[in-house]
Order: structure tokens, then C-alpha cells, then sequence
């Protein structure tokens, strides 16, 4: 249990529609980062937020974006939904923009 | 372009032996290495890290790096049926998490009873 809550954990959605995806860092986590894993893929890192700031982004289009709340929980929204925006989606958090991330139980979107 | 190799697999072992799993990256920069556990259909969950060059062990996994040959490896002594998984290597390129990490497309991990 890392303490990185994920929520939905399944979605489906509709090519063209938008989606939120909510993540809650582990207590005491003041960085929260976004991966994309498709199926058969190691995850791709999103983007990562630091103290409400984006600190740095993967190589991902602008439909793809993010907060970060001051009780650094944050989200992932995503316009435009493609059919191959369908993957496992992962939250991680950390202290102080460290690298030692702990993965939520991700959320599953399949777009139809 | 920032790349981390590992073999798909699948890699069989019979169980009690050890299982290797190697892991190769193209930055001689890179910071930190990473290895993560995935089981099927469930988040990856974090093995251990390793920044400096040699062994570090933990319990019965022990990282191995070797930053002149771009390597690392992961040993899993007395296998067990439990460690059937895929194992992600992954790789910190810049410290402070500007890049987050990069992570190869894993070796799946048989142990056979």
C-alpha cells in the first residue's frame, strides 16, 4: 500500500470526448507525477508537478494537461480523446521533486 | 533520444535458482536506476534504486550497476512462484524530476514450480 489513491479505476469513454483523472499523493508528498503505460509498454512519463507548478513534461500534445491543488492532490485531463489515448494510467508522489515515486493502483481508460 | 533496453522475454527459471534480468541505457548522464515489479494488470511497485556503481542488496534482490558499460541488472536470489512478473527497468536521467523517468518495456519473469 503506497498511500496513492487513484481515482476512477475504469473508464471508458467515446473518441472525441474529454476525461479528469484524480490522483492523491501520500501524505507529506509535495510532488505528484503522471505516466501512460499502453499494453505491452513500460509507462511514459505525462508530467510532473511540483508545489502546484508543472515542473517538467514528456513528450505529449497540449489536449493532454494538468493541476496540482495546494493539498497536492492533482489531476490529468485529456480533450480530444483518441482511440490510442486507451492505456493504464499512473500517479506517482514524491518529496521534493524526488524520483523515489510510489505508483497509485493507476486508472484504466479504454476510449471506443 | 534517451532509450532503456531489456529483453521481452519470456524468461523461465526453475524455482530456487537465481533470475537475472538486465537492463542497458544510451545516457552516460543518467542519475538513478530504478527497478519495478508489475504484476498483470496492477500498477508497477518499486523493487529498489541504485545511483552508485556496484552492488546494493535488499533482502533477496540485489541491483548491480556498472555506469562505464551502461548497465544494470537485477538478481533475485532463491526465486520464488511469487516472482512471476514483469520487471521494469527505469532510469532517472535528470535529478530534480524534469524528465521524470524512462523506463523500458520490462522482461516478463517466469518461475517455474
Amino acid at each position: 500500500e503506497t498511500g496513492v489513491t487513484q481515482s476512477p479505476t475504469h473508464l471508458i469513454k467515446t473518441r472525441g470526448q474529454q476525461v479528469t483523472l484524480r490522483c492523491s499523493s501520500q501524505s507529506g508528498h509535495n510532488t505528484v507525477s503522471w505516466y501512460q503505460q499502453a499494453l505491452g509498454q513500460g509507462p511514459q512519463f505525462i508530467f510532473q508537478y511540483y508545489r502546484e507548478e508543472e515542473n517538467g513534461r514528456g513528450n505529449f500534445p497540449p489536449r493532454f494537461s494538468g493541476l496540482q491543488f495546494p493539498n497536492y492532490s492533482s489531476e490529468l485531463n485529456v480533450n480530444a480523446l483518441e482511440l490510442d489515448d486507451s492505456a493504464l494510467y499512473l500517479c506517482a508522489s514524491s518529496w521534493d521533486r524526488a524520483i523515489e515515486a510510489f505508483f497509485g493502483q493507476g486508472t484504466r481508460l479504454t476510449v471506443v | 533520444q534517451k532509450e532503456v533496453e531489456q529483453n521481452s522475454g519470456p524468461l523461465s527459471v526453475p524455482e530456487g535458482a537465481i533470475a537475472s534480468l538486465n537492463c542497458t541505457y544510451s545516457d552516460r548522464g543518467s542519475q538513478s536506476f530504478f527497478w519495478y515489479r508489475q504484476y498483470s494488470g496492477k500498477s508497477p511497485e518499486l523493487i529498489m534504486f541504485i545511483y552508485s556503481n556496484g552492488d546494493k542488496e535488499d533482502g533477496r534482490f540485489t541491483a548491480q550497476l556498472n555506469k562505464a558499460s551502461q548497465y544494470v541488472s537485477l538478481l533475485i536470489r532463491d526465486s520464488q512462484p511469487s516472482d512471476s512478473a514483469t520487471y521494469l527497468c527505469a532510469v532517472e536521467y535528470y535529478r530534480g524530476g524534469a524528465d521524470g523517468l524512462t523506463f523500458g518495456k520490462g522482461t516478463h519473469l517466469i518461475i517455474q514450480p
